[in-house]
């Protein structure tokens, strides 16, 4: 079965450069939400759409910003990229933002920021 | 604050034997508990859920407890295999509160099983 795709799977950046992470959900999900696991840390909510549009935001810098596409794959553009940006960045898709409560997760996308 | 909390960073369980990983939360406001296992390189793959309105879910080798008086949820896998090595963590969400569903994790607990 399709799982959650994320690319690219890892992504080195030099601080200041900007960095965009892609999701692509599982077939038929309209909902995509965003995670961001820094080292030794819990996986943290940043952000979350619904049918292409913002469904609620959670510890997201104003750095980042994010969108739903039509085609309901997801993008995370970081800008002015700091070192304490390195970390696992999570995506999860599900079917409905409100009557199904299991997330599936992407593998991630490991970024570091030299 | 975490509000999820895992206080147990590693557990090693013989095969064979029960594995039991606690979780403690301190937001009453939760109302969905669930589980999930992470393997390297790979991201969270759900495992079991539990409602607030029940205390306990059950599913093949795998239990998960809840107590809400004491804000603490187990779960329990038994027979423990090698193939559960893997970190787990516990996640929970207000689902009452009509918006999307942010997961808040705990810091995941390592399980070794050992052949």
């Amino acid at each position: 079965a399709a799982g959650v795709i994320q690319s690219p799977r890892h992504l080195i950046k030099e601080k200041r450069e900007t960095a965009t992470l892609k999701c692509y959900p599982i077939p038929r999900h309209d909902t995509v939400y965003w995670y961001q696991q820094g080292p030794g840390q819990d996986p943290q909510f940043l952000i979350s759409f619904y049918e292409k549009m913002q469904s609620d935001k959670g510890s997201i810098p104003d750095r980042f910003s994010a969108q739903q596409f039509s085609d309901y794959h997801s993008e995370l553009n970081m800008s002015s990229l700091e070192l304490g940006d390195s970390a696992l960045y999570f995506c999860a898709s599900s079917l409905g933002s409100r009557t199904n409560e299991k997330l599936f997760f992407g593998s991630g996308t490991q970024l570091s920021v030299l | 604050d975490q509000q999820v909390k895992q206080n147990s960073p590693s557990l090693s369980v013989q095969e064979g034997r029960i594995s039991i990983l606690n979780c403690d939360y301190t937001n009453s406001m939760f109302d969905y508990f669930l589980w999930y296992k992470k393997y390297p390189a790979e991201g969270p793959t759900f495992l079991i859920s539990i409602s607030s309105i029940k205390d306990k879910n059950e599913d093949g080798r795998f239990t998960v407890f809840l107590n809400k008086s004491a804000k603490h949820l187990s779960l329990h896998i038994v027979p423990s295999q090698p193939g559960d090595s893997a970190v787990y963590f516990c996640a929970a969400i207000i689902i009452s509160s009509g918006s999307a569903r942010q997961l808040t994790f705990g810091s995941g607990t390592q399980l070794t099983v050992l052949p």
